[in-house]
């Protein structure tokens, strides 16, 4: 079955620390690959997502995440958090070349942010 | 700016009660998505659609219908509200095409069933 694991529930660093959040998948081939983050009472908004090629994906905010084939994972990081990173992260994978098909959502990490 | 626009964000229904969540994008894409949020347990897909008049069962579709009668809205309805009902709901939208993949969200309905 398709699915996606964000093993982490909940990941507290201190500002200006680096960050990763770890994202595994499960899937019959490479899916496509997507981060989102939420901020409290808002929708979810895309970060960075991987389609093909290059492994090392950059998104905005300052995010990038590692495609790992073998080990079916695509985490989030970050080099130096900021306070306002403070949210919820989802990862989601997504069929490829079948259009008209829904993404499948992990659990998501929620981020808090220490000073 | 592109967007996505959920009608309510915040909705009070009574048990037994018939309930419309309405959702409108104006990016003229085909493809448009009602997805649950309860802590825990992420984003669960209730039904998308991907065209007019079309709409497929998502992961949990029961106690839920949907209506796209026209292309930049999408309504999710809830028959007969009861409290497990009572969740965060986000409706996204994508163009139709591999090259386009990449959701846009709204804001969110926050709907309590009492």
């Amino acid at each position: 079955a398709q699915s996606v694991t964000q093993p982490d529930i909940h990941i507290t660093v201190s500002e200006g620390a680096s960050l990763e959040l770890r994202c595994n998948y499960s899937y019959g081939a490479t899916p496509y690959l997507f981060w989102y983050v939420q901020s409290p009472g808002q929708g979810l908004q895309l970060l960075l997502k991987y389609f093909s090629g290059d492994t090392l994906v950059q998104g905005i905010k300052g995010f990038e995440a590692e495609f790992k084939r073998s080990q079916s994972s695509f985490n989030l990081r970050k080099p130096s958090v900021h306070w306002s990173d403070a949210a919820e992260y989802f990862c989601a994978v997504g069929a490829p070349n079948q259009a008209g098909t829904a993404l499948i959502f992990g659990k998501g990490t929620t981020l808090s942010v220490s000073s | 700016d592109v967007k996505v626009t959920q009608s309510s964000r915040y909705l009070v229904k009574r048990t037994g009660e018939k309930v419309f969540l309405e959702c409108v994008q104006d990016m003229d894409h085909e493809n448009m998505f009602w997805y649950r949020q309860d802590p825990g347990l992420g984003l669960r897909l209730i039904y998308f659609s991907y065209d007019v008049k079309m709409k497929e069962k998502g992961d949990i579709p029961e106690g839920y219908s949907v209506s796209r009668e026209k292309k930049e809205r999408f309504s999710l309805i809830l028959e007969s509200a009861s409290t497990n009902q009572t969740s965060m709901y986000l409706c996204a939208s994508k163009r139709q095409g591999v090259s386009n993949y990449g959701y846009t969200f709204g804001s969110g309905t926050r709907l309590t069933v009492v």
